[in-house]
């Protein structure tokens, strides 16, 4: 089946802590992202990958960072920087080129810092 | 600096009715536009893209340059259609790559 695996769905966090948000695909994609979906805000774009070994940031990077040293895998740790960081989190991947605009998404996954 | 402008947080018609979702943009270039749909406990996926001009599930949408905006409209609603709907425009950001921005959203609700 393929598609985007987000893990886990459901997260608690204590204050301070860091946490891993796992995301991985199979669509052979060479671009990936993590979203923010907050109520009202949209989405906003933390970090993005066009290739292996390389990311960007995005418009609210601060607080989280990624890695990509697989082309299949994305994850995205919170940080304790992150000063407001319970919220729903989007992993997506699309192929490269110019402009594409088809992002693919994961099912998400819930943030809660107690 | 791209920008998506959705100005309606959340939209009620009834069943039968029109459907206009608004989109606004602020780009400097040429934009590519698209519109993407999350219906209750799914994913969020494409709905459609303004390069195919193709119409999906009954919805349209064409891109206006002069007003820089890009509605999202339906003849007829339909219960199913209710869902939250996102605009998004993908525009160049530089070192070769392409950013999706996307508005805050419209929630359609489709009074039976």
């Amino acid at each position: 089946d393929g598609g985007i695996t987000q893990s886990p769905k459901y997260l608690f966090r204590k204050e301070g802590q860091n946490v891993t948000l796992s995301c991985e695909q199979n669509l052979n994609h060479d671009a990936m992202y993590w979203y923010r979906q907050d109520p009202g805000q949209g989405l906003r774009l933390i970090y993005y990958s066009q290739i292996v070994n390389d990311f960007q940031k995005g418009d609210i990077a601060e607080g989280y960072s990624v890695s990509r040293e697989k082309k299949e895998s994305f994850p995205l740790t919170v940080t304790s920087a992150q000063k407001n960081p319970t919220a729903f989190y989007l992993c997506a991947s699309s192929t490269s080129g110019a402009n594409t605009g088809e992002l693919f998404f994961g099912e998400g996954s819930r943030l809660t810092v107690l | 600096a791209q920008r998506v402008t959705q100005p309606e947080k959340l939209l009620s018609v009834f069943k039968g009715a029109p459907v206009e979702l608004k989109c606004n943009y602020s780009y400097s270039g040429s934009p590519e536009l698209f519109w993407y749909v999350q219906y209750s406990r799914q994913r969020l996926q494409l709905l459609l893209r303004h390069i195919s001009r193709e119409s999906i599930k009954g919805f349209t949408a064409d891109l206006n340059k002069g007003e820089t905006s890009f509605h999202l409209k339906k003849p007829f609603a339909q219960e199913e259609d209710s869902a939250m709907y996102y605009c998004a425009l993908s525009g160049y950001s530089g070192a070769g790559s392409y950013q999706l921005t996307f508005g805050k959203g419209t929630k359609l609700s489709v009074i039976p």
